[in-house]
Parts: structure tokens; C-alpha cells; sequence
């Protein structure tokens, strides 16, 4: 079946340091890929998304390239904030987000002034 | 806007007895609302989609007749954990969604302890 693998945290960076998340897919047929982020206390929001490959999502700064060679869709930011501090969650889905999805375990990034 | 609440934010019970979680969308009309479950640590597992006015669609695994779901209205979609047991502790998320296309907005969640 469809599933999600993305890399476990927790991950704690600095101030302004570089971020990846990596995130992979196995799917049959081609998914719409999501990042979602849920900040401490909240529900869990949309970040960002691509529905389809060599699209790009951004949003706040972060990025991620659906990769169809390497079912990937890894999550980056250059520069990274204290509020930035929360748990990221790769996903994938239908319907452009309406339908069911398939998320990942989350990653808590803790980001140190 | 596109807010999705929950209530309760958490509740405890005793074993044997049923629990009720609403999902609403406070100022958008949801034709489709889903039910995800989180353990610790772990990702978000689907439960079930519920489609206004019809009965829930259940993924394989989870059981209908002890996770009951209604969704009377466009706005309001309910979760009736029945003859809680302890292993039915978990974090219950919600999410709703226009429709085809649209996103889905989540509820801040429901922690649920069964004691």
C-alpha cells in the first residue's frame, strides 16, 4: 500500500542554520505530496504542497520538489527561527488534499536561539 | 478562516462506558470530514471518512460498531468511542474539507484516557 517515510527527530538546530527533512513515498499512481506542520497546542496545518512531479511548494521559506525519479519530497529552509519550532509531518494524497492521506511518523524540529 | 474545532480537547473515562468527540467547521460548510487516530510518537492513521448524510466509510482494521460516526450536518461530524477500553487511549484528530481539490482543515485534537 501507499506509505510515507521520513526521517525521525528530533532534530534541534540553531538560529539561522540550514534544514532539511527528508520525506519518500511508495505509491501506486501519483499522489499529491503535502507537508503539514503542527505547532505546539494546535491543530496540524498545510505548509506546503505539489501535485505533481518537478513541482515545487513553498511557503514561509521552506521548499520541497516532488521528485518522481526518487519519490522523494524533501523539505528545506535556509535560514531557520526560533519560531519555527514545531513537528513536520510529510503526507500524501488525492484530490489535491480532499481526499484520505498517508502521512509520516513527524518530525520535531526544535530550533535554539 | 477554515477553523476546525473539537470538543473536548481532552476527556478521561472509565473503562466499559462511551465517549462522544465532536468535529466542526466553524465557518465553512465541510462536505467531507475525516477521522485520524495518533499514537505516541507515531504518525496520524486514518479511521474513517464520513460524507454528510451518508454512513462513514471505515479503513481496513478499525471497527464500525465500536467507533461510531455520524455526520448530520455540513458542519458537524461526530465520534462515538463506545465501551471504551484502556487500548483505545490515543490522541483523535479530525479534519474537514470543502470538497474536491480544497485541502483539508484539522481540528486541534482530542487527547482520550481510558482508565
Amino acid at each position: 500500500g501507499n506509505s510515507v517515510t521520513q526521517m525521525e527527530g528530533p532534530v534541534t538546530l540553531s538560529e539561522e542554520a540550514f534544514l532539511t527533512i527528508n520525506c519518500t513515498y511508495t505509491a501506486t499512481g501519483y499522489p499529491s505530496l503535502f507537508w503539514y506542520v503542527q505547532y505546539p497546542g494546535e491543530g496540524l496545518q498545510l505548509l506546503l504542497k505539489a501535485t505533481k512531479a518537478d513541482d515545487k511548494g513553498s511557503n514561509k521559506g521552506f521548499e520541497a520538489t516532488y521528485r518522481k525519479e526518487t519519490t522523494s519530497f524533501h523539505l528545506e529552509k535556509g535560514s531557520v527561527q526560533v519560531s519555527d519550532s514545531a513537528v513536520y509531518f510529510c503526507a500524501q494524497g488525492g484530490g489535491g488534499g480532499s481526499e484520505k492521506l498517508v502521512f509520516g511518523k513527524g518530525t520535531k524540529l526544535t530550533v535554539n536561539p | 478562516g477554515a477553523v476546525v474545532s473539537q470538543h473536548p480537547s481532552w476527556v478521561i473515562c472509565k473503562s466499559g462506558t462511551s465517549v462522544k468527540i465532536e468535529c466542526r467547521s466553524l465557518d465553512f460548510q465541510a462536505t467531507t470530514m475525516f477521522w485520524y487516530r495518533q499514537f505516541p510518537k507515531q504518525s496520524l492513521m486514518l479511521m474513517a471518512t464520513s460524507n454528510e448524510g451518508s454512513k462513514a466509510t471505515y479503513e481496513q482494521g478499525v471497527e464500525k460498531d465500536k467507533f461510531l460516526i455520524n455526520h448530520a450536518s455540513l458542519t458537524l461530524s461526530t465520534l462515538t468511542v463506545t465501551s471504551a477500553h484502556p487500548e483505545d487511549s490515543s490522541f483523535y484528530i479530525c479534519s474537514a474539507t470543502v470538497g474536491v481539490g480544497y485541502e483539508q482543515y484539522f481540528g486541534p485534537g482530542t487527547r482520550l484516557t481510558v482508565t
